[in-house]
């Protein structure tokens, strides 16, 4: 069974331009989730989906970040314009239901000078 | 608010031996979930152990087990037999909801 697989892997942008992230979850698994993961901490929800519909998006900066769950499958988490405190590591995880323990993917490492 | 601290940011085992992390959490929930999290440099986060908070029974997962103690709110992790492939961040996660609160990680490091 293929994981939850995530790109880019790494991504370097210059301040203010755009960038996007790729998820796709493993097949069946109806809840997707996206956190951020700053140098030395642990993960932080940015939003959950179930099936297409954002449930938890309390976290997610709306000024700038958008994400997308078209079909309920494959997933896109935008930051337009990047600013430099964006620099983290975006993973995507999911889950069949609700048990919180989703299957992470490797995540993007965002880089923005 | 929920939060979880782990005051040990860096430890180191000899392989073979056996190391504990430490984890302490704070939630007002009667019903949640511990988790611990294993990151190695490939940046996944692959879950090692679970412990419904309900059960009194300490999780165990072959070399993994963890001291639960409910009462004080506490949640250590004990890897015995250490191996070289255990080297990484572990993170200790609690989740009462639909999502889960990470603390911010003990690196564990391995020697031969």
């Amino acid at each position: 069974e293929a994981g939850v697989v995530q790109s880019p892997r790494y991504k370097i942008i210059e301040k203010k331009q755009p960038v996007a992230f790729w998820c796709n979850p493993i097949s069946g698994h109806n809840t997707l989730y996206w956190y951020r993961q700053n140098l030395g901490q642990g993960p932080e929800l940015l939003i959950r989906y179930e099936n297409e519909e954002a449930v938890d998006d309390s976290q997610l900066p709306k000024d700038r970040f958008s994400a997308e769950r078209l079909k309920g499958v494959d997933s896109t988490l935008k930051i337009q314009p990047a600013e430099l405190g964006d620099s983290a590591v975006y993973l995507c995880a999911s889950s069949f239901g609700i048990t919180m323990a989703g299957t992470f993917g490797s995540g993007t490492r965002l880089t923005v000078v | 608010a929920q939060t979880v601290t782990q005051s040990q940011p860096e430890m180191s085992v000899q392989e073979a031996e056996t190391v504990t992390l430490s984890c302490t959490y704070d939630t007002s929930e009667n019903n949640y979930y511990l988790f611990w999290y294993k990151q190695p440099p490939s940046r996944q986060m692959i879950l090692v152990i679970r412990q419904e908070a309900y059960k009194q029974q300490n999780a165990t997962e072959n070399r993994f087990s963890v001291n639960f103690q409910k009462a004080a709110k506490s949640f250590s992790l004990k890897i015995s037999d250490s191996q070289l492939g255990d080297t990484a961040m572990y993170f200790c996660a609690m989740g009462s909801g639909y999502a889960l609160n990470f603390g911010k990680g003990t690196s564990l490091l391995v020697t031969p």
